[in-house]
């Protein structure tokens, strides 16, 4: 089973809708993160938390918002979705090193 | 400037050349050095870290030269698996500070039989 799971993992919506996008990981990491990949832009950091308890902004949070429910879960949410929010969106954790471990992605269109 | 700027792909080979990518970071007190592999549509994944001392992976080899703020990528003997995106990735915090990486924008390699 993968250690990062991203649900969903397609998601077409409309202008206006509210979209959460879900985490989980197994790796027993304490931080994890939020990441949107647009085509020949490298990841931008969204938002991250370094425990439950802890949220931090990234370079581009306006127009999300973020939720760590437990140690295990992370939730992504766009309160009202924009066509400029299209993208692909990766979570990943880490351990107190550097390396991160990215879940599989959403792919999310929105009209 | 870009944080991080990688060389514009694609860089197409065939299987057997040696390739190099390039990487310049414009912060000079970034912490750690990193090269990632991303397969089309799929997760990046970690492909190795980059010391100041320079390392080696097999056919890969990583290069860090702090004064120039350049990292550098050479992959010899180049196989079809190869084929993939390379994204350079620089953590700009210290550690205990959490990691804030800046990734590349990424330089696609495909390797032709």
């Amino acid at each position: 089973d993968a250690d990062v799971t991203q649900t969903p993992r397609n998601r077409i919506t409309k202008t206006g809708k509210r979209i959460m996008l879900e985490c989980s990981q197994t790796k027993g990491h304490d931080r994890m993160y939020w990441y949107r990949q647009d085509p020949g832009l490298g990841l931008q950091l969204i938002y991250y938390s370094f425990d439950v308890k802890d949220i931090n902004k990234g370079e581009i949070s306006d127009g999300y918002s973020v939720s760590r429910q437990a140690q295990a879960k992370f939730s992504l949410s766009l309160e009202s979705a924009i066509p400029n929010q299209t993208a692909l969106y990766f979570c990943a954790t880490s351990d107190y090193g550097d390396t991160q471990y990215f879940g599989p992605g959403t792919r999310l269109t929105v009209l | 400037r870009k944080e991080v700027e990688q060389d514009p792909g694609p860089f197409n080979v065939p299987e057997g050349a040696t390739v190099a990518f390039n990487c310049t970071y414009s912060n000079s007190a970034s912490q750690s050095f990193f090269w990632y592999r991303q397969d089309c549509r799929k997760e990046p994944k970690l492909l190795m870290s980059v010391y100041s001392s320079g390392n080696e992976d097999g056919r890969f080899t990583a290069q860090l030269n702090r004064a120039s703020q350049y990292i550098s990528l050479l992959i010899r003997d180049s196989k079809l698996s190869d084929s993939a995106t390379y994204l350079c990735v620089v953590n700009m915090a210290p550690r205990n500070q959490g990691g804030k990486l800046i990734f590349g924008q990424g330089t696609e390699l495909s390797v032709k039989p």
